[in-house]
């Protein structure tokens, strides 16, 4: 059974980095045809695709935050870690880490999800 | 605004048969596999439909999926109150090397 779960802060301050961790079982990030991805939600808003990462270590990034992020793995845990640097009350969401199935690199669809970390960007 | 075009709303009464819409281009759901996500309220999306019109395990024949040039399709059939949720699309995008989603569609059942 695959889980994940998000955590983090809960409140950041505008200029902060943001540091976001997915915790996850049940499939291993050194599998071929696996990833995990982060998207974000704001509140009554769409889903916003942020950041892949996938078991060769292949990384994606939203082009419109792509200099803002950064996303690691770290297979021996089980985690995969989101950075976000200069906070703005933007980013203020529920950020998702999901499991990504791969079709053909680099697409695919997130077929499980972890139930979402509220975070809030405010000074 | 999204890549992808999706109604803001529909509705439909119980039992009754409805189709969410799902508009791109070449870049995106021409050339793609598109997945559908139901997101209930309050919670996480939950997969729906993937490869155009594929069906997880567990997931009732009363959803299905298609997709016609640049366009895809969700619909339901036999709604039933427990299907009100904003409904997602999304794709892979080869021109901006990005994963994008619709900009939701909320279902009301009458």
């Amino acid at each position: 059974q695959i889980t994940l779960k998000e955590s983090g802060p809960t409140l950041v301050k505008p200029t902060q980095t943001l540091t976001l961790t997915c915790n996850f079982s049940g499939f291993s990030l050194s599998t071929s045809g696996v990833g995990v991805g982060w998207i974000r939600q704001p509140p009554g808003k769409a889903l916003e695709w942020l950041a892949l990462i996938y078991w060769n270590d292949d990384k994606r990034y939203s082009p419109s935050l792509k200099t803002r992020l950064t996303i690691t793995k770290d297979t021996s845990k089980n985690l995969v870690v989101l950075t976000m640097t200069n906070a703005d009350p933007a980013d203020t969401a529920t950020y998702y880490c999901a499991h990504r199935a791969v079709v053909i690199m680099p697409h695919g669809y997130f077929d499980l999800w972890g139930r979402g970390t509220l975070v809030t960007v405010s000074s | 605004q999204s890549v992808l075009t999706q109604p803001p709303s529909v509705s439909a009464a119980p039992g009754q048969k409805v189709t969410i819409s799902c508009s791109g281009s070449s870049s995106n759901i021409g050339n793609n596999y598109v997945a559908w996500y139901q997101q209930l309220p309050g919670t996480a999306p939950k997969l729906l439909i993937y490869d155009n019109n594929k069906r997880p395990s567990g997931i009732p024949d009363r959803f299905s999926g298609s997709k016609s040039g640049t366009s895809a399709t969700l619909g339901i059939t036999g709604l039933q109150t427990g299907d009100e949720a904003d409904y997602y699309c999304g794709t892979w995008d080869s021109s901006l090397s990005a994963e994008v989603f619709g900009g939701g569609t909320k279902l009301t059942v009458l």
